[in-house]
């Protein structure tokens, strides 16, 4: 069973147009994350979301707008998409407190033609 | 704010020998948690160890230990007996057990490790 499922694995599209990304765990957790992975290897965190309320907000143009319709999902919608917005998107879960240690999903490879 | 260094962009190891991945960070906090994750060719991030900064002993997890020096900000990770599998990108991460730091990770910049047969 996948603990944490990311849909789609890859996405090709073209500049100005809009995507969305969805995130899945079945582990039971209360909190979930979305980090963005550039070109170079650099892991960032983006958001992050606990019993559906937003907790973390980084630094992130407002074209991206997380969503998170019950504690086990946790969707990225990004709008007007720019070349720079290429990366690979991780969403993870965790338990909030304690270890907090984070299983991540597989990964969603977006790239902007 | 806190930041994590790892200065060496890429290493190699042979077969069965061990290497050592270095990292440091920056805080003030006194307690905190530190972890290395292991990103291989399939891109999965994977979990490798783990240490709370409390704690004096130095984790371990078979093949894996870690070095932890806390008042010299340094947390590096030795590989025993390297295999083919361990082939991959290595990250160090930190995350703040404080009041409103709501447990996210701030990575470095990773090290790829390449073992050789």
């Amino acid at each position: 069973d996948t603990a944490v499922s990311q849909t789609p694995k890859y996405l090709v599209t073209q500049m100005g147009n809009d995507k969305s990304i969805k995130c899945e765990q079945n582990l039971g957790h209360d909190t979930m994350y979305w980090y963005k992975q550039d070109s170079k290897k650099f892991l960032k965190i983006m958001f992050s979301y606990n019993n559906k309320e937003l907790i973390i907000n980084e630094t992130v143009p407002n074209r991206f707008s997380p969503k998170s319709p019950d504690k086990a999902h946790l969707n990225l919608h990004i709008n007007s998409l720019e070349l720079g917005d290429s990366a690979v998107y991780f969403c993870a879960s965790s338990q909030y407190g304690g270890w907090g240690e984070q299983f991540f999903g597989p990964g969603t490879r977006l790239t902007v033609l | 704010a806190q930041t994590v260094t790892q200065s060496q962009p890429e290493m190699s190891v042979q077969e069965a020998e061990t290497v050592t991945l270095s990292c440091t960070y920056d805080t003030s906090e006194s307690n905190y948690y530190l972890f290395w994750y292991k990103q291989p060719p399939s891109r999965q991030m994977i979990l490798v160890i783990r240490q709370e900064a409390y704690k004096q002993q130095n984790a371990t997890e078979n093949r894996f230990s870690v070095n932890f020096q806390k008042a010299a900000k340094s947390f590096s990770l030795k590989i025993s007996d390297s295999q083919l599998g361990d082939t991959a990108m290595y990250f160090c991460a930190f995350m703040s057990s404080e009041s409103g730091s709501n447990y996210k990770l701030t990575f470095g910049k990773g090290t790829l490790l390449t073992v050789n047969p």
